[in-house]
């Protein structure tokens, strides 16, 4: 299985909120990840989280980090149509060693 | 701003043909990655290069080759095209920092 989990599917109304859950492994982790992948494209990184953190804002996205339970999550307040993507979870386990989660498909609703 | 380029955008391949993807960052990173992405499933980390002339194997190298002549290019072989090939590509850089930047993928199929 994947050293990284994450649920495949959410689907939101457009002006709620998301929140996105992934769950990882390796407690040594120095980075976590949160990248989001449109149609087509490559992966762009939304935003980033260094362990010994608990939380994050950047605009619209809050990152929460719980080590203890290895979880990690991202909210996007007010979501978006063009929120609609896929959301990647990812660990970097060493310099050179990221592992990624399957991905969340999120769709927003009108 | 090109970022990461990767070509071509798309391939199909017949069994046991050859072709390279291609990667250039005009970024002067030293760090690069190929990954592949199955559906359903993360990324697969196939090589990775910490600087020009070092290379090395990731979690999925079985059936690729690499090189790293320059610090901008670095190119994925794939010697004798398998259907398990089928799947996405992409190359990503980084500088000294944790974040990874990502091309556009490479769509491949082999038939």
């Amino acid at each position: 299985g994947e050293d990284v989990e994450q649920s495949l599917f959410l689907s939101v109304r457009e002006g709620d909120s998301s929140v996105i859950n992934c769950t990882y492994t390796d407690s040594s982790s120095t980075y976590l990840y949160w990248y989001k992948q449109e149609p087509g494209a490559g992966l762009q990184l939304l935003t980033y989280i260094f362990s010994n953190m608990d939380m994050k804002q950047d605009q619209r996205l809050t990152v929460l980090l719980n080590k203890k339970d290895k979880h990690l999550s991202l909210r996007i307040a007010d979501t978006q149509t063009g929120d609609s993507a896929i959301y990647f979870c990812a660990e970097s386990i060493e310099d050179n060693d990221m592992r990624f989660g399957a991905g969340t498909r999120l769709t927003v609703k009108p | 701003n090109a970022g990461v380029t990767q070509t071509p955008k798309f391939r199909i391949l017949k069994i046991g043909q050859s072709m390279t993807l291609q990667c250039t960052q005009d970024m002067n990173h030293n760090y690069m990655y190929w990954y592949r992405q199955d559906p359903g499933m993360g990324l697969k980390l196939i090589y990775y290069s910490v600087g020009a002339g070092i290379t090395d194997k990731g979690e999925v190298p079985n059936g690729y080759n690499v090189s790293r002549s320059t610090t901008e290019d670095f190119p994925l072989r794939l010697e004798l095209a398998a259907p398990s090939q089928t799947s996405v590509y992409f190359c990503a850089s980084r500088d000294r920092g944790p974040v990874q930047y990502f091309g556009a993928g490479t769509r491949l199929s082999v038939l």
